[in-house]
């Protein structure tokens, strides 16, 4: 199996802050890698696809990039209503989710 | 537009089986690249798929669990069922179902229901 590894496992940030989040494949996993968003008390909403894609209605200061093995998410200014938990996964054989990042306002 | 919903007991005892329905709209399950998959969320967890069925009823099942799943769908009335025998209360969680598309563009769940919680408890 394919195992998806995220950092960190939380962290706080300041509005308007930039914020990173890596997740690093077992496996070369091409660029076969999608980021979801889980706000509390919701299902996770899609936000990139194919590991750099932005999904349709997504806002523009989500972006992420990446190949082979490793992948960032980055929010390029943090906003309240981002308070979330991300997870990465990949589809490149069956299919694996992360563990989640925690993002949280400071 | 596109919508899922999912449906089904909110508490099972443990040994019992589980059935759950996927009821969606705004798509058909017998257009190419179209599949629905069935996700879980344990409390406080990460996400687990459980298993999917394409537009071809072509099933995948999450290696772990395929002894106790099937999953079917029925295309007339847009529904997709996942059945979970011998329910155990660690399989206390919130049930997601998703459609997932798979495409020269992506392979991703770009939809999903807003999911059940089933509790497992005698």
């Amino acid at each position: 199996d394919i195992q998806m590894t995220q950092s960190p496992s939380s962290l706080s940030a300041s509005v308007g802050d930039r914020v990173t989040i890596t997740c690093r494949a077992s496996q070369n996993i091409n660029t076969f890698l999608n980021w979801y968003q889980q706000r509390p008390g919701r299902a996770p909403n899609l936000l990139i696809y194919t590991a750099s894609s932005l999904q349709s209605g997504v806002p523009s200061r989500f972006s992420g990039r990446g190949s082979g093995t490793d992948f960032t998410l980055t929010i390029s200014s943090l906003q309240p209503e981002d308070v979330a938990t991300y997870y990465c996964q990949q589809t490149y054989r069956i299919q694996t989710f992360g563990q989640g990042t925690k993002v949280e306002i400071k | 537009q596109v919508t899922l919903r999912e449906s089904g007991p909110a508490l099972v005892k443990p040994t019992q089986t589980l059935t759950l329905t996927c009821t969606f709209s705004g798509f058909s399950l017998t257009t190419s690249g179209m599949c629905v998959s069935w996700i879980r969320q344990t409390p406080g967890k990460a996400l687990e798929w459980l298993a999917f069925i394409d537009w071809d009823d072509d099933k995948y099942y999450n290696t772990s669990l395929m002894s106790r799943l099937t999953i079917s769908k029925d295309t007339s009335k847009n529904q997709v069922v996942l059945t979970m025998t011998n329910m155990d209360p660690v399989d206390t969680a919130t049930y997601y179902c998703a459609r997932r598309r798979r495409d020269d563009d992506t392979d991703s769940y770009d939809f999903w229901g807003p999911g059940t919680l089933v509790t497992v408890s005698s």
